[in-house]
């Protein structure tokens, strides 16, 4: 198994601000992935991020809103730029080993005033 | 496109009742599928991950089918309890891709 953890929990931001969310995993994996869940909704991937490589980004999805970095096979930041009220959700970092069991970390709730 | 869903979108039932919880799907070529569950405002939890080659899974009281002909998977819970109130999500891995797909999930409630 995986644990994941992310920070921060929760954030309170003022638009036009930035966020970056860390997520550690306490073992190496290969594929970590982050997600959006907008209020009511199921999980929408955003990208899967890559180590030491430009993260895969899905459709609607683009670099310069949410970049993305992999410095190596445990750890990964996803920064939420120039946030507005629409960047308010929860983000989720995902992990796992050779396409099994994909573990999630408890998320981060953001509210963009 | 493959696409995944979860009927009912909500489901309420008595504590002590046994339940199935139902996750279909339109392409059969999955190489694994997992179930999560998700309680308010937090991460997702898994609770069994069926591989194509499987039929099903069991962890304690919840039970994971797999039917690829028919493009469904159902979990079953029996003797339900309120601790098991969460939203439940099914969610695939085709073959040849890492990602998942999720199913927009149902929400069971457990009333004591």
């Amino acid at each position: 198994s995986a644990v994941i953890s992310q920070k921060p929990s929760r954030d309170i931001c003022q638009r036009g601000t930035s966020l970056t969310i860390q997520c550690q995993v306490d073992s190496q994996v290969t594929m970590m992935f982050w997600y959006r869940q907008q209020p009511g909704q199921s999980l929408t991937l955003i990208a899967t991020a890559n180590q030491g490589s430009e993260a895969t980004y899905e459709s609607g999805f683009v670099i310069d809103k949410f970049p993305i970095s992999r410095p190596n096979l445990t750890f990964s930041t996803l920064t939420v730029s120039n946030m507005s009220p629409e960047d308010s959700s929860i983000y989720l970092c995902s992990a796992d080993r050779y396409q099994e069991t994909q573990y999630f970390g408890p998320g981060t709730r953001l509210l963009v005033l | 496109k493959q696409e995944v869903t979860q009927i009912p979108a909500a489901l309420s039932v008595p504590e002590g009742e046994n339940l199935v919880l139902n996750c279909s799907f339109t392409d059969s070529a999955i190489y694994n599928l997992q179930w999560f569950r998700q309680d308010p405002g937090k991460g997702l939890t898994s609770l069994l991950l069926i591989q194509s080659s499987q039929r099903e899974q069991t962890s304690g009281r919840l039970n994971a089918s797999l039917d690829k002909s028919s493009g469904r998977s159902t979990l079953y819970i029996a003797a339900s309890q309120p601790g098991d109130s969460a939203t439940y999500l099914c969610a695939l891995r085709r073959g040849g891709s890492e990602k998942l797909v999720f199913g927009k999930g149902t929400k069971l409630t457990v009333n004591p």
